[in-house]
């Protein structure tokens, strides 16, 4: 079974551009996540859906920080203006139901690098 | 402050070497997660413990969770280069985000053949 589906996997952009990022959730999963991961503060959770309606989102930095799930399959974390302190791997994550003993399924990152 | 205090942060060894690292908090938490992370890839779920004292084994790794709740520790026997990789802790958020994990930093093993 194909697990959670992240593109790009490696992005390097100049800052002021535009940065989207995708995420494909393991089909069923009601829950999807975006984490942050940096040397400096580890995984940090950015935002949630459950059933594709934003959750929590205030684990955003600030409002060049958007996020979006049209649908049960898709979603997308946009940052515009891009700022060099926005380097950092950035996951998607999904999950089929809520509570601390679920297991949350990992994409494998998005490395992005804003120079 | 963090949740989660991880320790050690840094640890390299050699082959057939035994380790134990920790996942400490001042917390007391329904359930803790153990996930690997290797390079270049995302976290992956080794084990979740849920009962105070409770014991789990997977192959050369051995969890427990701590009698009060509060801490667990994850010991590795005989460690292999393929062992090396971030351990990380996590608990459910159930202050908050209900359906979120808190994370530790994670503990950075390198164990050289």
């Amino acid at each position: 079974d194909a697990g959670v589906i992240q593109s790009p996997r490696h992005e390097v952009t100049e800052m002021g551009q535009e940065v989207t990022l995708r995420c494909k959730p393991i089909s069923g999963h009601d829950y999807l996540f975006w984490y942050r991961q940096t040397m400096m503060r580890g995984l940090e959770l950015l935002i949630y859906f459950n059933n594709n309606v934003p959750i929590d989102d205030s684990g955003m930095p600030e409002d060049r920080f958007s996020a979006k799930m049209p649908n049960a399959s898709f979603s997308t974390l946009k940052i515009q203006p891009s700022e060099p302190r926005d380097s950092a791997v950035y996951f998607c994550a999904s999950s089929p139901r809520t509570g601390g003993r679920n297991t949350i399924y990992f994409g494998e990152g998005s490395w992005l690098t804003v120079v | 402050t963090q949740l989660l205090e991880q320790s050690p942060q840094f640890l390299s060894i050699q082959e057939g070497e035994n380790l134990t690292v920790y996942c400490n908090s001042s917390s007391v938490f329904s359930s803790l997660q153990w996930y690997r992370q290797e390079p270049g890839e995302g976290p992956v779920l080794l084990v979740t413990v849920v009962t105070g004292g409770e014991v789990k084994k997977l192959k050369r790794l051995t969890f427990q969770f701590g009698d009060a709740r509060k801490d667990s520790s994850l010991h590795i026997t005989a460690a292999q280069p393929g062992d090396t990789g971030l351990y990380l802790c996590a608990v459910g958020d159930y202050g908050g985000s209900q359906g979120n994990l808190i994370f530790g930093k994670g503990t950075k093993l390198s164990v050289k053949p």
